[in-house]
């Protein structure tokens, strides 16, 4: 069974940093990108960040670009999300998200989502 | 950045009948890769359909799904109580995935 738990989510202040991790089972990590997307509290989805199953293919949305790092160890089975100068903006519902294929595919399994909270 | 429109932003209808919702995108996605995602409150998304018209494992056949280019459709055909919820429309042509910013299935 496919499973992806999120840790690290909480409360900072704007200009902090937070790293969230996926800690992912249930498949060979290493084949299939993952992503992360975000869903600020009753709003729509937005995707933030992607990698392939190598780990040498990102790719960040522009709202991210220059202060998120996505990255992975394939020896932990982990995803993760270094996250630099938050902004209240950022304020959302963070899922890791596993995708069908190792390079492009379309998001199969989803974790169930871990809560960044940016404010003073 | 492909931007994906979502139309109509909500949709009131009795179980029973048919939804149509619509997604289009600013440049062509082709038909391999657009997908629609089902959410309902409180939880993670669901994957419905890939490949603009290939259903995901387990997903009943009331959901269908059309379209290529820049005009895709999902439609489910006969509308059950537990269909009441949240779709969204992704591209991953691009290496910077998008969602549409969904269209609510309500009950009228």
């Amino acid at each position: 069974e496919v499973q992806l738990v999120e840790s690290g989510g909480g409360l900072v202040q704007p200009g902090g940093s937070l790293r969230l991790s996926c800690a992912a089972s249930g498949f060979t990590f290493s084949n299939y990108a993952m992503s992360w997307v975000r869903q600020a509290p009753g709003k729509g989805l937005e995707w933030v960040s992607g990698l392939g199953g190598g780990g040498g293919s990102t790719s960040y949305a522009d709202s991210v670009r220059g202060r998120f790092t996505i990255s992975r160890d394939n020896s932990k089975n982990t995803l993760y999300l270094q996250m630099n100068s938050l902004r209240a903006e950022d304020t959302a519902v963070y899922y890791c998200a596993k995708e069908a294929l190792m390079v492009r595919g379309p998001i199969d399994y989803w974790g169930q989502g871990t809560l960044v909270t940016v404010s003073s | 950045e492909i931007v994906l429109t979502q139309s109509p932003g909500t949709l009131s209808l009795s179980p029973g009948e048919r939804a149509t919702l619509s997604c289009r995108a600013s440049q062509s996605v082709s038909s391999s890769y657009l997908a629609w995602y089902q959410q309902k409150p409180g939880q993670a998304p669901r994957l419905l359909i890939y490949g603009a018209s290939s259903r995901a494992t387990g997903i009943p056949d009331r959901f269908s799904g059309s379209g290529s280019e820049t005009d895709f459709t999902l439609t489910i055909s006969r509308l059950e109580p537990e269909d009441f919820a949240v779709y969204y429309c992704q591209q991953y042509r691009s290496s910077a995935r998008t969602f549409g910013q969904g269209t609510k299935v309500e009950i009228k």
